[in-house]
């Protein structure tokens, strides 16, 4: 089967820097996406991976290693507006985009 | 950048209702949109893909009569969620991707439906 892992939750200090991991198991690969997506709102596209390495913007950065079917999204100089669900997905194979749970991202002062 | 249109954002009727949803793509062309649905602190569930001029496909489980799928135009899908009860109670999202950009493209959603059936 296809999946996506990723924690439930996480908590973190504002100003601080957290990584939230995602790791995934799917037929095939055609890029991987992080979505945020404050409570009652519509996901909002972060960013997108297709090759090996880091992408950076802005506070945000994600990683991808292919081989380890793995991806984090680092988030730095944390606010407290950054509070919200982080959604990884995977577009398999067939163009799909495999969901994952979502991480819940608890920023304290 | 890309968006898309859902409306209505709230809707709020008596069990038995059909309720109609709109999703448009505004600035592209999107042969393709999606339909979720999201409980209260779950993840996106895809419900069906919409693909314009042809039926659409549903997933496992999500009842095709029920959940009415038109994409009638390249920028225009509808959902009607027929005779409605307190269960269909969710919040509903549509996306689209821009199928004229690069691979890179990710899927815009709109900015959901919240459905509550009394």
């Amino acid at each position: 089967g296809q999946n996506i892992d990723q924690p439930t939750e996480m908590t973190a200090t504002e100003g601080a820097i957290v990584q939230i991991n995602c790791t995934y198991q799917t037929s095939g690969f055609n890029g991987l996406f992080w979505y945020q997506q404050h409570a009652g709102e519509a996901p909002t596209f972060l960013s997108y991976n297709v090759l090996d390495g880091l992408e950076e913007k802005g506070r945000f950065s994600s990683f991808l290693s292919r081989s380890k079917g793995y991806s984090y999204l680092l988030l730095k100089e944390l606010q407290m507006k950054d509070s919200a669900s982080y959604l990884c997905a995977v577009r398999n194979g067939n163009y799909q985009l495999i969901w994952g749970a979502g991480t819940k991202l608890i920023i304290k002062p | 950048g890309a968006v898309v249109s859902q409306h209505p954002s709230r809707v709020i009727c008596k069990s038995g209702t059909s309720v109609k949803i709109e999703c448009r793509s505004l600035d592209f062309q999107a042969t393709t949109m999606f339909w979720y649905r999201q409980f209260p602190k779950k993840s996106l569930m895809l419900m069906a893909t919409s693909n314009e001029g042809s039926k659409a496909t549903y997933e496992q489980g999500v009842e095709k009569d029920k959940f009415l799928i038109n994409h009638a135009s390249l920028t225009l899908s509808t959902l009607t969620v027929t005779s409605a009860h307190p269960e269909d109670s969710s919040f509903y999202i549509c996306s689209a991707r821009d199928v004229g950009g690069r691979g890179n493209q990710p899927q815009h959603f709109g900015d959901g439906t919240r459905l509550s059936i009394l």
